[in-house]
């Protein structure tokens, strides 16, 4: 079985620009989260998504956007592109409740 | 706020010797608790878990137990390998406002050594 998947796998862009990322979750996972992990640090929660809903946000600011898709795929969009954006987007799926997720192996953006 | 802490790394061990990754936690509620691991180059791959007091999770010889009252979840195993080298996580999961968001410590790096 595939597991998560998340393309592209690296992407270089310019202060300014906007990036899409995106993610496919495993079969039968209807809910999907995306992190944001800066070089040597833990990730970050940014948003989670359930049957297209929003279900949660984190402390990232309004460029920071995201939807989920009726095949339970998802996207994240960054508008405005700062250095500081710089680092691994993981995506992770889960079946609905608490037993862990599964993480994509990630999209490195570098923003130049 | 919730919020997990982990031992600072870099832990450097021979191979076969013992493995202690100190994790200890803070959250308003009932927390779920994972380990995480990551190798370089990759997503995170999830090790254990444990969802309320005094479970104990386990995996390939890696251990940790659920210890409410020093909310802790301690990483443990008897024998590292080499390949076991990578970056160790310790989380908390709540159903919060951010729906069972995962709240990850800053992690642990672990070499192993021949």
């Amino acid at each position: 079985d595939a597991g998560v998947t998340q393309s592209p796998t690296h992407l270089i862009k310019t202060r300014g620009q906007h990036v899409t990322l995106r993610c496919s979750p495993i079969s039968g996972h209807k809910s999907v989260s995306w992190y944001q992990q800066v070089l040597g640090q833990g990730p970050q929660f940014i948003f989670q998504y359930y049957e297209k809903e929003e279900r949660g946000r984190g402390n990232f600011p309004d460029r920071f956007s995201a939807r989920q898709f009726p095949n339970y795929s998802s996207e994240l969009n960054v508008n405005a592109l700062l250095l500081g954006d710089s680092a691994l987007y993981l995506c992770a799926s889960r079946v609905q409740g608490n037993y862990g997720y599964t993480f994509g192996s990630g999209t490195r953006l570098t923003v130049v | 706020g919730d919020s997990v802490t982990q031992m600072e790394g870099p832990v450097t061990l021979s191979e076969e010797a013992f493995l202690t990754i100190n994790c200890t936690y803070t959250a308003t509620g009932y927390p779920s608790l994972f380990w995480y691991v990551q190798y370089p180059g990759e997503g995170l791959q999830l090790l254990l878990k444990a969802t309320k007091a005094d479970d104990k999770g386990s995996n390939k010889g890696f251990e940790a137990t659920y210890r409410k009252e020093t909310t802790s979840f301690h990483l443990e195993k008897g024998s590292v390998q080499v390949s076991d080298s990578a970056v160790y996580f310790c989380a908390l999961s709540l159903d919060s406002n951010s729906g069972y968001a995962l709240n990850f410590g800053k992690g642990t790096s672990l070499l192993v050594t021949p």
